[in-house]
This record gives C-alpha cells, sequence and structure tokens, in this order.
C-alpha cells in the first residue's frame, strides 16, 4: 500500500470542528483512502472512506483533493470521546490479495473541554 | 448484533511458553484478521484467514500461527514466546465484498515475563 503522512499530535477545544490532514502523494488510481480511530484502551474503529469524491457520514466528513494527493478528515463538533488516534490508510480495491490494514503512526487527537 | 470478541482479556506467560487467543468474527463475515500492538511499534498485520484459509501473512516468523474453523472463528497460536511478544493483539472480521471495512474487537493483552 502507497505510504501516508499525518501529524503526530493534535489538540482541539470541544464542540470546535477538527480537520485533520492526511497526505498521500504517491497514492494510485485504485487506492481507497480509510479513516480509522483507536480510542484509548480500545481496538480501532473504522470512520469513513471515499474514492474521489468528499463524503459524509454520521461519525465525520472527508474532504479529498482534487489530484487526490492529500485528504482531511472533518469532525463537525468534537467532543471528549473523540479523543483518539486516528489513522488514515489507503486500500487498493483491486483484488483481495493482500486486503491487510497497513497502520503508520496516526494523529493523537486531543480534546480539551 | 455482537461485534468482534476475544478471549481472554488478559494473559501473562513466561518465556518459551506457548500460548494461543481466539477470536470470534462478526455473524456472517468470513474473513478473519490478526495484528499485533506492541508498544513503540504501532499496529503491525499478522495474518488474514478467509473460508478456513491461510490468505496473508505478515513480517512475523513462523511461530505464529493460526487457523479459521468452520464456522469461521478463528485461534492465534504463539509457540517459544518471547519478552517483545508482548503486545495488544487485535482480531478483525470483515466480509469481502464492497468496502471491506474491517471490524475489530477489544483485543487480548499478552504479557511475557
Amino acid at each position: 500500500d502507497a505510504k501516508t503522512t499525518q501529524p503526530n499530535s493534535m489538540e482541539s477545544n470541544e464542540e470546535e470542528p477538527v480537520h485533520l490532514p492526511c497526505n498521500h502523494s504517491t497514492i494510485s488510481g485504485t487506492d481507497y483512502i480509510h479513516w480509522y480511530r483507536q480510542l484509548p484502551s480500545q481496538g480501532p474503529e473504522y470512520v469513513i472512506h471515499g474514492l474521489t469524491s468528499n463524503v459524509n457520514n454520521r461519525m465525520a466528513s472527508l474532504a479529498i483533493a482534487e489530484d487526490r494527493k492529500s485528504s482531511t478528515l472533518i469532525l463537525h463538533r468534537a467532543t471528549l470521546r473523540d479523543a483518539a488516534v486516528y489513522y488514515c490508510i489507503l486500500r487498493f480495491m483491486g483484488n483481495n490479495a493482500g486486503n491487510m490494514l497497513t497502520f503508520g503512526g496516526g494523529t493523537r487527537l486531543m480534546v480539551k473541554p | 448484533e455482537a461485534g468482534v470478541t476475544q478471549s481472554p482479556t488478559h494473559l501473562i506467560k513466561t518465556r518459551g511458553q506457548q500460548v494461543t487467543l481466539r477470536c470470534s468474527p462478526i455473524s456472517g463475515h468470513t474473513s478473519v484478521y490478526w495484528y499485533q500492538q506492541a508498544l513503540g511499534l504501532g499496529l503491525q498485520f499478522l495474518l488474514w484467514y478467509d473460508e478456513g484459509e491461510e490468505r496473508n501473512r505478515g513480517n512475523f516468523p513462523p511461530r505464529f500461527s493460526g487457523r479459521q474453523f468452520p464456522n469461521y472463528s478463528s485461534e492465534l497460536n504463539v509457540n517459544a514466546l518471547e519478552l517483545e511478544d508482548s503486545a495488544l493483539y487485535l482480531c478483525a472480521s470483515s466480509f469481502l465484498q464492497g468496502p471491506d471495512t474491517q471490524y475489530f474487537g477489544p483485543g487480548t493483552r499478552l504479557t511475557v515475563l
């Protein structure tokens, strides 16, 4: 899988929007952009994914640059429960030969009350 | 709907011993993945099973092995435990269609003394 680059940590105030960036300059045309997060003492959980168009779900929004070399996960109103490590992962969906998730270091999001 | 379950929650072993970890996937999921999260090393892919067969393995020695049963549950076996095997072992399951989102269990915390 192509490599992603994320800031090590970010800080946000509660109830404010949070924009978590991810750079993936070597992304290929068949790579989907997935985001997972890992809350303290829990396994990772799926947040959102997309290919080219921006995506919204109940947890977050995903904004994908036109050239697909970067993306931003948007939490519209951060809560204390959103404090977690957020992982941006590229997944080749052409076939399932590999299929595992390749986790980088992620971004540790801290939310201040 | 029940999520991915893992047992035991915690385990303490000594060097040289053998350990078996268990995972029950979400109902209807045929794929099971194992990941290791050691302190300072992040989440690393270990093994992927689908329909009872090993489909892929990560860069781990052969003393890490496993199997998947006809009911799609899975076991991870680690022989000749070493101190550096101390980690959180996470199991995930997925259904190999569409976005193939992986759903993670809470993990088994293994401590090797």
